[in-house]
């Protein structure tokens, strides 16, 4: 059993289109974050969900937009997708906030033409 | 802000050779945790292990060893007679126990082992 997975695992998309990117964890964690890695592998935050409620909103664009529908689920919405959008992203988890470890999912690199 | 600077970007090494990540981490604040995670080619991430700043004893796990000076603010993570299965990109990342779980992640080093 998968303990974060995302979906697609893949996504090659135009410019401007609108596309979503899936994630849920069966770990139990309350805790859910969204990493950006890029083509020179920097793995940056973008968003993070405790029980639900946004705790951690980096500087992204607001074309970027999470939703987290329950502690299990944490879903990421791109509008007008744009070519520096290409990027692998990573679903996370992790129990609480704080020092906690990170459980990964295996990514979705999203390409954008 | 915290920062956390793994200067080499790329090492290649020789099997059964031994290899030293360096990882030094700045932070005003007086309790965080460091981590290193491990990124193989396949490119899933993995956690291979944890500290506080509280703790600065060395561990040591198989061929795998950390080292943790406050007094330089590194995280040092070395791999013994290294092996082919070795090769990945390794990220060292800083925690500060008040913000919320953000972890920041250093550039990462990629190394390479050859047979």
């Amino acid at each position: 059993d998968t303990a974060v997975s995302q979906t697609p695992k893949y996504l090659v998309t135009q410019m401007g289109n609108d596309k979503s990117i899936k994630c849920e964890q069966n770990l139990g964690h309350d805790t859910m974050y969204w990493y950006k890695q890029d083509s020179k592998k920097f793995l940056k935050i973008m968003f993070s969900y405790n029980n639900k409620e946004l705790i951690i909103n980096e500087t992204v664009p607001n074309r970027f937009s999470p939703k987290s529908p329950d502690k299990a689920h944490l879903n990421l919405h791109i509008n007008s997708l744009e070519l520096g959008d290409s990027a692998v992203y990573f679903c996370a988890s992790s129990p609480l906030t704080g020092a906690n470890v990170l459980t990964f999912g295996a990514g979705s690199r999203l390409t954008v033409l | 802000a915290q920062k956390v600077t793994q200067a080499q970007t790329e090492i290649s090494v020789v099997e059964k050779e031994d290899v030293t990540l360096d990882c030094v981490y700045e932070t005003r604040d007086t309790t965080y945790y460091l981590f290193w995670y491990k990124q193989p080619p396949s490119g899933e991430l993995v956690f291979l292990i944890r500290r506080n700043s509280f703790d600065e004893q060395n561990e040591i796990s198989g061929r795998y060893s950390w080292n943790f000076q406050k007094s330089t603010s590194s995280f040092n993570f070395t791999i013994t007679a290294s092996q082919v299965v070795d090769s990945a990109v390794y990220f060292c990342a800083l925690t500060l126990n008040t913000n919320a779980g953000k972890s920041t992640f250093g550039d990462g080093t990629t190394l390479t082992v050859k047979p």
